[in-house]
């Protein structure tokens, strides 16, 4: 089984529009933490967000934020007025306590913002 | 802000022949990470390293692939006898505490010929 699912292989968001990237997680540890990247068609991978498994609020960073469903098993990133800058690939990623400090990551969801 | 540095940025090899990516982690790091993205794939985990040894390593990370900190700031992925299949991106990622703020550099584009 997959340990991060992004179902999103694209999406499309108009400029100043939200949009959620979706990201569904399996484990079965207690203590886990959920990690969100962005990744330019520079290459380089971009932390935007954190969000560990006993923090009782959802993440927020600025015009991201996470919104945490632990019962659902989802972490999806919300990205508020989407600006041209934000095109990119989005990777979902998790550390599990059972597999050290490894970091697992999904499939990514490439986004595309719209002028 | 503080950065990982990756060098070089891309190589070019012959296949069968050795190469050394080198990073530079964020000094106050103790946590070194080697991961690789083949060309429109997801970033797959080859090996942690932590207090001068290996902590994890994944199934990708064969007797072929070596990771060394030679003095106090480098910290190097030697691939022994390159395969074509070997061509990816490669990141180097460094964390202080191994459990989150883990910080990624630039990525060293690798193509095997």
């Amino acid at each position: 089984a997959q340990k991060i699912t992004q179902t999103q292989p694209g999406m499309f968001v108009q400029e100043k529009e939200a949009v959620t990237l979706d990201c569904t997680y399996d484990t079965s540890d207690p203590s886990y933490g959920l990690f969100w990247y962005k990744q330019p068609s520079s290459g380089e991978m971009i932390f935007l967000i954190y969000q560990g498994s006993y923090d009782q609020q959802n993440a927020t960073e600025g015009r991201y934020s996470l919104n945490f469903q632990k019962a659902r098993k989802s972490a999806n990133l919300v990205i508020s007025a989407s600006q041209l800058g934000d095109s990119a690939m989005y990777f979902c990623a998790m550390r599990e306590e059972t597999s050290g400090s490894r970091l697992t990551f999904g499939e990514g969801t490439q986004l595309t913002v719209n002028p | 802000e503080p950065e990982v540095t990756q060098t070089p940025s891309h190589q070019v090899t012959q296949m069968g022949q050795e190469v050394i990516l080198r990073c530079v982690p964020i000094s106050n790091h103790l946590y070194f990470y080697w991961y690789r993205q083949i060309l429109g794939q997801k970033v797959e985990f080859l090996v942690s390293f932590y207090n001068n040894e290996i902590s994890e390593k994944s199934e990708i990370f064969d007797d072929q692939f070596s990771v060394e900190r030679p003095d106090g700031s480098n910290f190097t992925l030697k691939i022994r006898s390159t395969k074509l299949e070997d061509s990816a991106m490669y990141f180097c990622a460094s964390s202080e505490t191994g459990i989150f703020g883990y910080t990624f550099g630039s990525g060293t584009r690798l193509t095997v010929v």
